[in-house]
């Protein structure tokens, strides 16, 4: 167990919705990553945040967006999603907004478009 | 650009053999950070070892082992005596912190172990 917590495990969800996943970092951590896992591009970056700011930006679509809560937490929003959104979606946290720390994922929401 | 490659999509072995692992990276930077990630059937991504580009010393953690060469560019994963319980898909992946802490994944080495 890692200490990253994430809900939902599963979503089921049809084209054109919107969602929102949640996650919790590990106690002590300040920064959240978000990461897409898929067939066809394998394990993407998407963004991170370093308490409450957001500090790198990967292949994150326009119509998706994140945030950092003062507690920490941090939520995705995947909005107008289509079949090919269908992934899983990794949260993970470390210690420092620095690169250069080692980043423990939560055990990811399996997103199903539709 | 950074670049992280696992020429090996699949390996089978039978428990007790060894195996390596391999992993080529690419990058301009001099100062950057290589890390080894397991991936169980369960699904979640579970941290082995980060190394950063300033130490070569090879590390070793009970049956798991690290090869990291700047010379040929790789950082190989050797599992000893391998188990059942070592059926994975590994990767490898690499973070420029001049590159937007952008960690990038390699495509990752599905490992069966029989019995």
């Amino acid at each position: 167990d890692s200490g990253v917590t994430q809900t939902p495990k599963h979503l089921i969800t049809a084209t054109g919705q919107r969602v929102t996943l949640r996650c919790s970092p590990r106690s002590g951590d300040l920064s959240v990553y978000w990461y897409q896992q898929s067939l066809d591009q394998g394990l993407q970056f998407l963004i991170q945040y370093y308490n409450g700011e957001e500090r790198a930006k990967g292949n994150i679509l326009e119509r998706f967006s994140a945030q950092q809560f003062p507690d920490l937490h941090s939520e995705l929003n995947l909005s107008s999603l289509e079949l090919g959104d269908s992934a899983l979606y990794f949260c993970a946290s470390s210690v420092s907004g620095e690169g250069s720390y080692e980043q423990y994922f939560g055990p990811g929401t399996r997103l199903t478009v539709t | 650009a950074q670049k992280v490659t696992q020429a090996q999509t699949e390996i089978s072995v039978v428990e007790k053999e060894d195996v390596t692992l391999d992993c080529v990276y690419e990058t301009r930077d001099t100062t950057y950070y290589l890390f080894w990630y397991k991936q169980p059937p369960s699904g979640e991504l579970v941290f082995l070892i980060r190394r950063n580009s300033f130490d070569e010393q090879n590390e070793i953690s009970g049956r798991y082992s690290w090869n990291f060469q700047k010379s040929t560019s790789s950082f190989n994963f050797t599992i000893t005596a391998s188990q059942v319980v070592d059926s994975a898909v590994y990767f490898c992946a690499l973070i420029d912190p001049y590159n937007n802490n952008d960690m990038r994944f390699g495509a990752g080495t599905r490992l069966t172990v029989k019995p």
